[in-house]
């Protein structure tokens, strides 16, 4: 079946501006994460959701970041006001419940100029 | 708190040669220790968890709770092992994060 999906595969933005990532995770995979994966660095963990529910959010910097998970599939990660230090690979990974094995997508490569 | 070390950021052997893949932790409660891997122009998939205690594409990793270690091992590299690879923990109850270090890149040579 398919695999975790995320979009955009890259995304170029200028200091300031908000983007939206998008991760489609693997059909019946009830636990959803995200990560940040900066140059030479192991990826960090962002968030965790449970459903629709934000289980753990203690990974994220500070209030520009935020995510969602309306509907318990699709999760967008949204960030406002980006700043050049955002720019990193920001992977997602989904698992059947939460302790099971983690599928990572492709990743999303953010470039804030 | 919750850290993994992988001492080396580059390791290089010659095919056929014993690869040894180093990872350290440090975390206060029962582990669950795994080891991901990231094959160019690939995502990073799990290549073991030592709960499993499976031997995967011929590597092995043993946790040491008195040396805090779970070192990645195969006796003989080839060269489709090369590839980036990430140590990784989280607590046994799967109710922490996974915390990744910052990986070593095996290189393979013919």
């Amino acid at each position: 079946g398919a695999g975790v999906s995320q979009t955009p595969s890259n995304k170029v933005t200028e200091k300031g501006k908000y983007v939206e990532l998008r991760c489609d995770p693997i059909s019946g995979h009830t636990a959803l994460y995200w990560y940040r994966q900066s140059l030479g660095q192991g990826p960090e963990f962002l968030i965790y959701f449970q459903g629709t529910g934000a289980a753990d959010d203690s990974g994220l910097p500070n209030d520009r970041f935020f995510a969602v998970r309306p509907e318990g599939s699709v999760s967008t990660l949204k960030i406002q006001r980006t700043e050049r230090g955002d720019s990193a690979v920001y992977l997602c990974a989904s698992s059947l419940t939460r302790g099971e094995t983690q599928y990572f997508g492709p990743g999303t490569r953010l470039l804030v100029l | 708190a919750q850290r993994v070390t992988q001492p080396e950021k580059l390791l290089s052997v010659f095919k056929g040669a014993p690869v040894e893949l180093k990872c350290n932790y440090s975390y206060s409660g029962s582990p669950e220790l795994f080891w991901y891997v990231q094959y160019s122009r690939q995502r990073l998939q799990l290549l073991l968890r030592h709960i499993s205690r499976e031997s995967i594409k011929g590597f092995t990793a043993d946790l040491n709770k008195g040396e805090t270690s779970f070192h990645l091992k195969k006796p003989f590299a080839q060269e489709e092992d090369s590839a980036m690879y990430y140590c990784a923990l989280s607590a046994v109850s799967g109710n922490t994060p996974l915390v990744f270090g910052k990986g070593t890149r095996l290189s393979v040579i013919a």
